[in-house]
This record gives structure tokens, sequence and C-alpha cells, in this order.
């Protein structure tokens, strides 16, 4: 099984500050993807990164998988109350026998004060 | 709206019992996930079914089962609950592989008491 590792588990800041998540593990990954769940409903994707090194941008959300495919960040420039939730990095890995399985880390707990 | 469905919302029963979830994919999604959050286990992948057939297996306890029918839908059946089964249930659907997006239910929360 792989495990994926976040931190931090809890964060809080103010609107307006930068803030990274971070997703370890030493398993390496076909494809990472990152999730965003708000109470009471499922998580929801934000992006998929495949490649080793690639970065990609959403609005104020930057996302960046390492070159080795083990890790990947997430880097929140000017928080804002909306982006409160919790924030789940997943990896995909060959299971074998043809199948794929996606693993979750515990998440990050965001909250942005305004 | 993530276009998956899941019944019930919530779910309360007593130690010993047995319980259904049922969740309705995306239309077009052939391949349905179970996944069971916990506050200290987080997201824990049980299940995933593709057109009918089993296809990948976690962390999933010999007391709980699944199926998913002809018409895509899927079902988790959890027996003989203990306390520890409390939790929040979720179904996910793909077009095939965990590779592409995943779309979640809004769960279901079960509370064994």
């Amino acid at each position: 099984t792989q495990l994926l590792e976040q931190s931090p588990q809890f964060l809080s800041i103010q609107e307006g500050e930068n803030l990274t998540v971070y997703c370890n593990s030493s398993s390496v990954f076909s494809s990472l993807q990152w999730y965003r769940q708000e109470p009471g409903e499922g998580p929801v994707l934000l992006v998929t990164v495949v490649t080793g090194g690639e970065v990609k941008k959403l609005k104020r959300l930057t996302f960046q998988f390492g070159d080795a495919r083990k890790d990947s960040s997430l880097h929140i420039t000017a928080a804002q109350p909306g982006d409160t939730g919790l924030y789940l990095c997943a990896g995909v890995a060959y299971s074998g026998a043809g199948s794929y399985q996606l693993t979750f880390g515990k998440g990050t707990k965001l909250s942005v004060i305004p | 709206d993530s276009g998956v469905t899941q019944t019930p919302k919530h779910l309360i029963t007593a130690t010993g019992q047995r319980v259904t979830l049922r969740c309705s994919p995306r239309s077009g999604d052939l391949s349905v996930y179970w996944y069971q959050q916990s506050l200290d286990q987080g997201l824990q992948f049980l299940i995933q079914y593709y057109n009918g057939e089993e296809r990948a297996k976690g962390n999933i306890l010999e007391r709980f089962s699944a199926q998913q029918f002809p018409d895509l839908h899927s079902e988790l059946n959890l027996s003989s609950l203990e306390l520890g089964d409390s939790a929040l249930y979720f179904c996910a659907s793909s077009v095939g592989t965990p590779n592409e997006k995943l779309f979640f239910g809004s769960g279901t929360q079960l509370s064994v008491l």
C-alpha cells in the first residue's frame, strides 16, 4: 500500500497570506491529484499532474509534481476565505492485473480568517 | 452537483446490525469506487467495480461486501456493525481508471450506536 503524508495537518492563516502544503511519499505514482473537500460534501478534483517536474496553475493555486513523481506541493497566493477547506492529495499507482488504485493522504485542513 | 447520487444521506443503527448503502454513478461512467472517511484514518479505499466486475480491492473488511448491477448502480453492504464502523462512506465514479477524474457523491454518514 502506498502511503501519502500530508503536511501540515492543520493551517490557520489570515486573508491575503500565502501558504504551501506538501504531499510526500516513498512511492512513485503515475499521476497525482489534488482535491478540495468542504464540510458535508465529497472531494472535488482541482488538478491532476502527470509528468515529473510538472507545474500547473489554477488562478491563485500552483501545483507542482516532484521530479521523481513521489511528492507534490500546493501553493496558494493571497488566500481568501473561500479557500477554506480540506485539501487532499491522491496518488495513482498500478496495483496489478491491469488495475490502478487511487490512494489518498489524510489531508490538510485550511482555515482562512477574514 | 457531481452527478453521483448516494442514499441515504444519514444512517443511524445499532451494533450487530446490517445496512446497505446505495450509489448511482454519473451517466456514462463505468467505474464505481467506495471509500470510507474517518477522522483518524482519512479517506480509505475500499473497493472498485468496473462494468459490473470487481476491479480493485483495498482495505475492505470481510464483514463488508459490494456489488455493481447491470444498470451500473452499486451497493455497499455492511454487516455485523461495530462502533468503529461509524464513518462517512463515499461513492465515486469515473469513465474507466482512477487516472481519470473521479466524481464523488455527497456521502452517507453512518453512525453505529
